[in-house]
C-alpha cells in the first residue's frame, strides 16, 4: 500500500459527460502529480501541483482541469468526455520538493467512457 | 521523439532465468533515473533510483546499473518469479529549474515469466 488514495477505482460514463477524480496523497507529502495511461500507452504526465499551487504541466487537454485543495487532496475534474479519454488515470504525490524524493502512486482509477 | 527508449518491448522467460532490460536515454541535464514495477491494472512501484553519482544499486532480486557517460540503464532480474511478471518502467528526471514534475517515461519492458 503507497498511501496514495484514488477513489473512485472504477467510473463508467458516456461522451459529453463530465468526472471528477479525487486523489489524497501521503500523509505529509506536499506534491501531487497526475498521469494519464491509455491502452498499452506509458504514463503521460498531465500536471502537478506543490502545496495547493500548479507547479508544472504537461500534455493536459484544455477539457481537463485540476486543483490542489487546504488539506492537500488533489481533483482532476475531465469534462466533454470523448471516447480517446477512456484510459487508467494515477495520481501520484511525493514529500515535497527535491526531484529527487520518492514518487508514491495510487492504484489508479479506471476511466471508461461509452 | 521519446528521450527515454526501453528494449525489448517485451520479453518471456523461464521462472528461475535471469534477464536484463535496458534504458537508454537523452534527458538533459540529468538528475536521476529510476526503474518502476507495474503489475497490470495496478499503480507503478519503485524498485531503485539512481543519482549522477551512482553505478547500481539493488533491491532483493533487482540490480539496476547506471552508466551517465553513455547515457545508459540496465535493469537486471535474478532468479526470476512468477510474480516478476510486469511491466517495467524506465524514468528520467531532468536537472534545472524548470524541471518540476516532468520525468520523462519510457514505455516499458512488458515480462512474462512462465512455468
Amino acid at each position: 500500500d503507497s498511501g496514495v488514495t484514488q477513489t473512485p477505482k472504477h467510473l463508467i460514463t458516456a461522451t459529453g459527460q463530465r468526472v471528477t477524480l479525487r486523489c489524497s496523497p501521503r500523509s505529509g507529502d506536499l506534491s501531487v502529480y497526475w498521469y494519464q495511461q491509455s491502452l498499452d500507452q506509458g504514463l503521460q504526465f498531465l500536471i502537478q501541483y506543490y502545496n495547493g499551487e500548479e507547479r508544472a504541466k504537461g500534455n493536459i487537454l484544455e477539457r481537463f482541469s485540476a486543483q490542489q485543495f487546504p488539506d492537500l487532496h488533489s481533483e482532476l475534474n475531465l469534462s466533454s468526455l470523448e471516447l480517446g479519454d477512456s484510459a487508467l488515470y494515477f495520481c501520484a504525490s511525493s514529500a515535497g520538493t527535491s526531484r529527487a524524493g520518492e514518487l508514491f502512486f495510487g492504484e489508479g482509477s479506471r476511466l471508461t467512457v461509452l | 521523439k521519446n528521450q527515454v527508449e526501453q528494449s525489448p518491448q517485451s520479453l518471456i522467460i523461464l521462472e528461475g532465468k535471469n534477464c536484463t532490460l535496458q534504458c537508454n536515454y537523452t534527458v538533459s541535464p540529468f538528475s536521476n533515473l529510476r526503474w518502476y514495477k507495474q503489475d497490470t491494472g495496478r499503480g507503478p512501484v519503485s524498485l531503485t533510483i539512481m543519482t549522477f553519482s551512482e553505478n547500481t544499486k539493488s533491491n532483493g532480486r533487482y540490480t539496476a546499473t547506471l552508466d551517465a557517460d553513455t547515457k545508459q540503464s540496465s535493469l537486471h532480474i535474478t532468479a526470476s518469479q512468477l510474480s516478476d511478471s510486469a511491466s517495467y518502467i524506465c524514468v528520467v528526471s531532468a536537472g534545472g529549474t524548470d524541471s518540476w514534475g516532468k520525468l520523462q517515461f519510457g514505455a516499458g519492458t512488458q515480462v512474462v515469466v512462465t512455468p
